[in-house]
């Protein structure tokens, strides 16, 4: 147990539907990270935030975008859902901004778009 | 743009020795990472390389050639719950973005 949760399990919705994925980084840690896992994609780094300010941005969609709230929380928004947005969708943390830190993982969330 | 790749499987008997290698191509290199995931799991650190050279935690070892854009994780005395998917990831970006290698299917077999 990583100590980062991730709410739900799993998700399955239809397409063009919006939905919202939750991530509670553990307990101390400042970083959030968001990555999405497919099986054509592989692993691929969303975006980062840290202590409530986005820091680092990767292949993310503009129909995606997500927050992190004062309680460090973050959430990941998915709008106008298309078929391959289905995915297994990490969130990892990490106690500072960068720098060689270890990321610690989320179970994950699957989401299933039909 | 980044990439980093790895060999899709590879094959070993319990107690053996294995290495998996990991080639990268990318800019604003900071270090190298290695993560196992079994399957259905999440991602699992199991070490960082900033300098060349071996580092060295039970089992794992990894090493680093910055010069030769080149690394690669030693394991030891496999056992059969190293059956996993193994990740290099370079670390970029000012130090804040994980780009994944395609991953390395691990089967070890009696």
């Amino acid at each position: 147990d990583s100590g980062v949760t991730q709410t739900p399990k799993h998700l399955i919705t239809a397409t063009g539907q919006r939905v919202t994925l939750r991530c509670s980084p553990r307990s101390g840690d400042l970083s959030v990270y968001w990555y999405q896992q497919s099986l054509d994609q592989g692993l691929q780094f969303l975006i980062q935030y840290y202590n409530g300010e986005e820091r680092a941005k990767g292949n993310i969609l503009e129909r995606f975008s997500a927050q992190q709230f004062p309680d460090l929380h973050s959430e990941l928004n998915l709008s106008s859902l298309e078929l391959g947005d289905s995915a297994l969708y990490f969130c990892a943390s990490s106690p500072t901004s960068g720098g060689g830190d270890t990321q610690y993982f989320g179970p994950g969330t699957r989401l299933t778009v039909l | 743009g980044q990439s980093l790749e790895q060999p899709s499987e590879v094959t070993a008997v319990e107690g053996a020795i294995v290495q998996i290698n990991c080639t990268y191509q990318t800019s604003g290199f900071y270090g190298l990472s290695w993560y196992q995931q079994h399957d259905g799991g999440a991602p699992t650190f199991l070490s960082y390389n900033a300098l060349d050279g071996l580092e060295e935690t039970g089992r794992f070892s990894s090493f680093l050639s910055r010069s030769d854009s080149y690394g690669y994780l030693l394991l030891q005395e496999l056992q059969m719950k190293d059956s996993a998917s193994y990740f290099c990831a370079a670390l970029t970006g000012g130090g804040n973005k994980l780009t994944f290698g395609t991953g390395t299917q691990l089967k070890v077999e009696l």
